[in-house]
This record gives structure tokens, C-alpha cells and sequence, in this order.
């Protein structure tokens, strides 16, 4: 299994500024994965966070909007940059071990107004 | 295009009582197949991985089957509790690079 610390586990925010989310894993990946979850629906990948490298964006996002750092092999942030309302969704962030089981942080319930 | 579906959309069904959760996808190529459960406003629980070279997965009361070939896995839970209501989610991964498709879940309620 797969420790994962995810913050903040909610917040509200303003329109048009920015949250910054952060997971914490309790032993190195190679990829973490950023996922969002609007209201009823299931889960759409955001992004991969490659250590060393640029995250790779899923067709439909973009990094002005989501920057993403993976300073390291236990670490990574999501910035949801200018929110609106239609930001409000469920972040998640996760990571892949052994034999390819996925593991979730707690997720980060964001509400914009 | 790999398109993950699950069955029903919604369930509810006294304390009790045995029931299966079903999730289908159209492309049998898959490396492997997972079911989770998430309960309102929260994150995902990993309940049961399926390797392709498997046929089933248990823990506990739940047991989860996979058919390659016809496209489809269930979720068995056995003598469901109100503990159990929660949403589960079915995901295939598609290949080796480790990215998941999702269904949309079924909405489970036991009630006491």
C-alpha cells in the first residue's frame, strides 16, 4: 500500500485567484497523478508529474491553468490558477506501486465563489 | 477507445443481502482492472486489483471476477452492511503506462 498526505482537504476560494494543492508520499514514484471530479461525475486525469520533468497534460487542460511541480520523488503540488465556479470539483492525486494497484490521496474538496 | 460502463447507475437494498455490481469495457487488451470505493466528499479506497492473467480477487466479504473476453468484471459483496454504502468505482488500465479509465460508479445504499 501507499501512504498519501493530501492539502488542504477543502477549501473556498474567490474567483479569480489561486489554491494550491499538495501530496506527500510516503516513499518515492516515478509518476504521480493529478485527477479532478466535478460534481457527479468520475474521475478525469489532469495531468502526469514526472520528477525532473514537465507534468504531461491530458487534451482538455492546460499548464497556465494547472501548473504542476514535482520537486522531488515523494512530492508534488496542483495549482488551480484564476479559478471560477466551474473549478469546484474534487482534486485527487495518486500514485501507481507494485503490480499497478492505485492509490489515492484523500482529496482536496474545493468550492469556489 | 476504451469505454468503461458500470451497472446499475444506483442500488439500494436492505442490510443483508448479497449483491453484484458490474462493470463493463470494450477493449479487452487491458493490463489490469481495479475496483474502489468512495464515500461521499472524499477520496478513493483500493478495494480489489485484477491482473489480466486472473480471474478473481477476494478480501473479506468482497470478491471481484474478471472475464477478458467478454469485456466485464462484478463485484461480489456478501451480506452487505450500512457500513458498505458508499459509491465503487470500476477502472481498467489500458496499457503500461499506468493511465486509468474510469466508469461512472454505482451508487450503493444498505439500509439498516
Amino acid at each position: 500500500s501507499a501512504v498519501i498526505s493530501q492539502k488542504p482537504s477543502r477549501d473556498i476560494c474567490q474567483r479569480g485567484t489561486s489554491l494550491t494543492i499538495q501530496c506527500q508520499v510516503d516513499s518515492q514514484v516515478t509518476m504521480m497523478f493529478w485527477y479532478r471530479q466535478q460534481p457527479g461525475q468520475s474521475l478525469t486525469l489532469i495531468a502526469t508529474a514526472n520528477q525532473g520533468s514537465e507534468a504531461t497534460y491530458e487534451s482538455g487542460f492546460v499548464i497556465d491553468k494547472f501548473p504542476i511541480s514535482r520537486p522531488n520523488l515523494t512530492f508534488s503540488t496542483l495549482t488551480v490558477s484564476n479559478m471560477s465556479p466551474e473549478d469546484s470539483s474534487i482534486y485527487l492525486c495518486s500514485v501507481v506501486r507494485t503490480q499497478g494497484s492505485t492509490f489515492f490521496g484523500q482529496g482536496t474538496r474545493l468550492t469556489v465563489v | 477507445k476504451q469505454e468503461v460502463t458500470q451497472i446499475p447507475a444506483a442500488l439500494s437494498v436492505p442490510e443483508g443481502e448479497n449483491l453484484v455490481l458490474n462493470c463493463s469495457f470494450t477493449d479487452s487488451a487491458i493490463y489490469n482492472l481495479q475496483w474502489f470505493r468512495q464515500d461521499p466528499g472524499k477520496g478513493l479506497t483500493s478495494l480489489l486489483l485484477i491482473q489480466s492473467s486472473q480471474r478473481e480477487q477476494t478480501s473479506g466479504r468482497l470478491n471481484a471476477s474478471l472475464d477478458k473476453s467478454s469485456g466485464r468484471s462484478t463485484l461480489y459483496i456478501a451480506a452487505s452492511q450500512p457500513g458498505d454504502s458508499a459509491t465503487y468505482l470500476c477502472a481498467v488500465n489500458a496499457g503500461n503506462n499506468r493511465k486509468l479509465i474510469w466508469g461512472l460508479g454505482t451508487s450503493l445504499a444498505v439500509n439498516p
